[in-house]
């Protein structure tokens, strides 16, 4: 299996651009998550979906971001505009079950810098 | 507010030591735990699990410890070697809910 694979690999963008970001999760998982890590506060679950349904986007930070899963095969973040604040890595993940005991495979994340 | 710690955000071992990581918890609803490992440009991989009616679980080098009284769990990697030089995660979950992770801590294992 390819694992969890997430586009691109870098962005650096101009504050007020918007960014896309993109994830395929593993086939058969029905669970997936996005993170975004910082050194201040390691991985923050920003939001996840269960069979492409979103289940809790409390982490967002605000409105400018927003996220989708149009099929159980694709999911997108999507940050409108963006500020330099939002520069991190973020990460997809996806599992197998929806249970909370199924552990989450990582992408290999997207680095994001917001000049 | 962080609901998983990890305290020490370094750690340098000798090769061949004891590598012990630790991670402390405040939700007592946690009952399932994990541990990540991260090298750089690298996603976060599944190293490790235990789960709450368990106190330890082992996989070739790696033990996880898991005392529930006191919130904490740890990492223990004998012996170590320099190709575990990575940052390692701890994570907690509750039924229902989503994982929670700690910030890291970076791990050298020195030649």
């Amino acid at each position: 299996d390819a694992g969890v694979i997430q586009s691109p690999r870098h962005e650096v963008t101009e504050m007020g651009q918007e960014v896309t970001l993109r994830c395929k999760p593993i086939s058969g998982h029905n669970s997936l998550f996005w993170y975004r890590q910082t050194m201040m506060r390691g991985l923050e679950l920003l939001i996840y979906f269960n069979n492409n349904v979103p289940i809790d986007d409390s982490g967002m930070p605000e409105d400018r971001f927003s996220a989708k899963m149009p099929n159980a095969s694709f999911s997108t973040l999507k940050i409108q505009p963006s500020e330099p604040r939002d520069s991190a890595v973020y990460f997809c993940a996806s599992s197998s079950g929806g249970s909370y005991n199924s552990p989450l495979h990582f992408g290999n994340g997207t680095r994001l810098t917001v000049t | 507010d962080q609901q998983v710690k990890q305290n020490s955000p370094s750690l340098s071992v000798q090769e061949g030591r004891i590598s012990i990581l630790n991670c402390d918890y405040t939700n007592s609803m946690f009952d399932y735990f994990l541990w990540y490992k991260k090298y750089p440009a690298e996603g976060p991989t599944f190293l490790i699990s235990i789960s709450s009616i368990k106190d330890k679980n082992e996989d070739g080098r790696f033990t996880v410890f898991l005392n529930k009284s006191a919130k904490h769990l740890s990492l223990h990697i004998v012996p170590s070697q320099p190709g575990d030089s990575a940052v390692y995660f701890c994570a907690a979950s509750a039924p229902g809910n989503q994982f929670y992770f700690g910030t890291g801590t970076s791990l050298t294992v020195i030649p």
